[in-house]
């Protein structure tokens, strides 16, 4: 079975640009979550979608969205980019929404100019 | 706040064990995860400790004590190829939500 997949693998943006990431879940998981990674740094959480629900969001400000579709496949959206949303985007599914084990993508390498 | 603190890195040789620890201060502790995560790849689920003690998989194992607010991965027989970094975590769980808190990473260099 395929594992979590993430496109595109790499991207270059210039300062104020507005980029889509996406992400699809391992067959069968409803739950998608997001995180950024900083070069150094663990993953710090983004959001989490269910069943097309928002679940979770973290500490993140509102050019920051995403979204979940029918076949629960999911879009992050990042508007306005600043140098510091350079990261690494990963995407993670679990079966359920809480009380399960996450597994993640190979992540999106977004490079801000 | 939440943070989990580990070793930022360390160096051992092949074929031998080396052990990472992880202490944590969290809110609603459930349980402590590891993944494994090569040079900015995917992050690798590696194991998960849900009560007090040693759960072995193969050359990795992995403890937790809660009344320690502590644990660590063991790696036995060391090979090149476990040269990535290793970051604990833990899920919080609140409002059917299931986010993973990481720690702060660590580097292990496998020597020759």
């Amino acid at each position: 079975d395929a594992g979590v997949t993430q496109s595109p693998t790499h991207l270059i943006k210039t300062r104020g640009q507005h980029v889509t990431l996406r992400c699809s879940p391992i067959s069968g998981h409803k739950s998608v979550s997001w995180y950024q990674q900083v070069l150094g740094q663990g993953p710090q959480f983004i959001f989490q979608y269910y069943e097309k629900e928002e679940r979770g969001r973290g500490n993140f400000p509102d050019r920051f969205s995403a979204r979940q579709f029918p076949n629960y496949s999911s879009e992050l959206n990042v508007n306005a980019l600043l140098l510091g949303d350079s990261a690494l985007y990963l995407c993670a599914s679990s079966l359920l929404a809480d009380t399960d084990t996450q597994y993640f993508g190979p992540g999106t390498r977004l490079t801000v100019l | 706040g939440q943070s989990l603190e580990q070793p930022s890195e360390v160096t051992a040789v092949e074929g031998a064990i080396v052990q990472i620890n992880c202490t944590y201060q969290t809110s609603g502790f459930y349980g402590l995860s590891w993944y494994q995560q090569h040079d900015g790849g995917a992050p690798t689920f590696l194991s998960y400790n849900g009560l007090d003690g040693l759960e072995e998989t193969g050359r990795f194992s992995s403890f937790l004590s809660r009344s320690d607010s502590y644990g660590y991965l063991l790696l036995q027989e060391l090979q090149m190829k476990d040269s990535a970094s290793y970051f604990c975590a833990v899920p919080s769980y609140g409002g059917a939500t299931n986010k993973l808190i990481f720690g702060t990473g660590t580097l292990l260099a496998v020597q020759p």
